[in-house]
């Protein structure tokens, strides 16, 4: 019964390619985000939805777009990989509501080679 | 703009001794400081948080103090052990700024046996 559950865990890919990350909660959260990771461990914002409406939009290249097709997913399509895309993004979850905790998914290891 | 600086980048205690890794934060507004423990490729999980309402919390061999004045808040780790080994990191909620959560940059902790 994972709480935050993103697929896939492992993503190897060549430059150029287009590939998705999905994201499912099953907390009954009302805001979902992702975060991207780099070799260096910094945990950088990306995106939040809060009841399927995008609220924060850091500075990411359009290359990036997530999708949230409901409370209980936010997905995140990326178009035309490049290098710098290599990084472990984590997806993660809470009730703004009420000031929760915020959970983590797995993460998803990407490589762009 | 928002943000969470997080020192040192890098702790080794001997076992037994303690940690204290230490966070400021930009925004005055902020209410909500978590701590995550990052083990070698896990997920970040929730070890400690503490709200603005309180100066301290603890829990077993871990504690959080709050400075809301200096906008400091600090992690204290006790009798350290092995397992304790991790990156550390803390974060502010940006109350202005859409509930953006914005993480400190991480510290890795050594114990050294």
């Amino acid at each position: 019964d994972t709480a935050v559950s993103q697929t896939p865990k492992y993503l190897v890919t060549q430059m150029g390619n287009d590939k998705s990350i999905k994201c499912e909660q099953n907390l009954g959260h009302d805001t979902m985000y992702w975060y991207k990771q780099d070799s260096k461990k910094f945990l950088k914002i990306m995106f939040s939805y809060n009841n399927k409406e995008l609220i924060i939009n850091e500075t990411v290249p359009n290359r990036f777009s997530p999708k949230s097709p409901d409370k209980a997913h936010l997905n995140l399509h990326i178009n035309s990989l490049e290098l710098g895309d290599s990084a472990v993004y984590f997806c993660a979850s809470r009730h703004r509501g009420t000031n929760e905790k915020l959970f983590f998914g797995s993460g998803t290891q990407l490589s762009v080679l | 703009g928002e943000n969470v600086e997080q020192h040192p980048s890098t702790l080794s205690v001997q076992e037994g001794d303690s940690a204290v890794i230490k966070c400021t934060y930009s925004d005055s507004a902020s209410n909500y400081f978590p701590w995550y423990k990052q083990e070698l490729g896990k997920r970040p999980q929730l070890i400690i948080d503490i709200r603005s309402n309180v100066g301290e919390k603890k829990d077993q061999r871990i504690a959080v103090t709050l400075n809301k004045t200096a906008k400091h808040f600090s992690l204290h780790i006790t009798e350290t052990q092995p397992e304790d080994s991790a990156v550390y990191f803390c974060a502010a909620i940006f109350m202005n700024r859409d509930d953006k959560i914005i993480f400190g940059k991480g510290t890795r902790l050594h114990i050294l046996p």
